[in-house]
């Protein structure tokens, strides 16, 4: 069985940094491309970052280009999102994906999401 | 900022047929497949329509999509009280480098 496990999550200060993990399982990791989504309270979905299965091409929203950083260990099968410099407008539920085809955008198992909460 | 439009909201009584459009550009619909999502509130996402118009395994043929140019659109026929759901499409844009959402249409079954 696919399964996704978003953490890291948590209340940070502004200008704090988190790391999110996303664990995968029951599927040939190194082979699948990732992305992280978030969903701000109340608002809709915002894609956020992508990583292909080697890791080689890598893509952000304008919105977290030089603050996030997009990773990824295909011997851990583990996907992560280091957040740096974050703002108020940062919190959001944020949520890992998997892509079933390359470049097709259809991300067909996400994790539960994990809350980051930006206050001070 | 999505550049995906969709009408914030739909209903329909049970029984009935709802569509939904999202309306992109060249970049974005007009250049590459369209995905639909639905949200259950407090749940994560799920794919619901792949490749304009395809079906995962396990949901119903009820739901149907189809793209025209840098339209495409979501039909739910014989809706169902557990149709009411939040309803986003999706689509690589060229021009931005990225993934973009649209803006979400909310479905009531009345």
């Amino acid at each position: 069985e696919v399964q996704l496990v978003d953490s890291g999550g948590g209340l940070v200060q502004p200008g704090g940094s988190l790391r999110l993990s996303c664990e995968a399982s029951g599927f040939t990791f190194n082979t699948y491309s990732l992305t992280w989504v978030r969903q701000a309270p109340g608002k809709g979905l915002e894609w956020v970052s992508y990583i292909s299965y080697s890791g080689r091409t890598i893509y952000y929203a304008d919105s977290v280009k030089g603050r996030f950083t997009i990773s990824r260990d295909n011997a851990k099968n583990s996907l992560y999102l280091q957040m740096n410099s974050l703002r108020v407008e940062d919190t959001a539920v944020y949520y890992c994906a998997r892509e079933a085809v390359l470049k097709s955008g259809d991300f067909d198992y996400w994790g539960q999401g994990t809350l980051v909460t930006v206050s001070s | 900022q999505s550049v995906l439009t969709q009408p914030p909201s739909a209903s329909a009584t049970p029984g009935q047929r709802v569509t939904i459009s999202c309306s992109g550009s060249s970049s974005n619909i007009g250049s590459g497949p369209v995905n639909w999502y639905h949200q259950l509130p407090g749940a994560a996402p799920k794919l619901l329509i792949h490749t304009n118009n395809q079906r995962p395994s396990g949901v119903p043929d009820r739901f149907s999509g189809s793209k025209s140019g840098t339209s495409a659109s979501l039909a739910i026929s014989g809706l169902q009280s557990e149709d009411e759901a939040d309803y986003y499409c999706g689509a690589w844009d060229d021009s931005l480098n990225g993934y973009v959402f649209g803006t979400g249409t909310k479905v009531t079954v009345l």
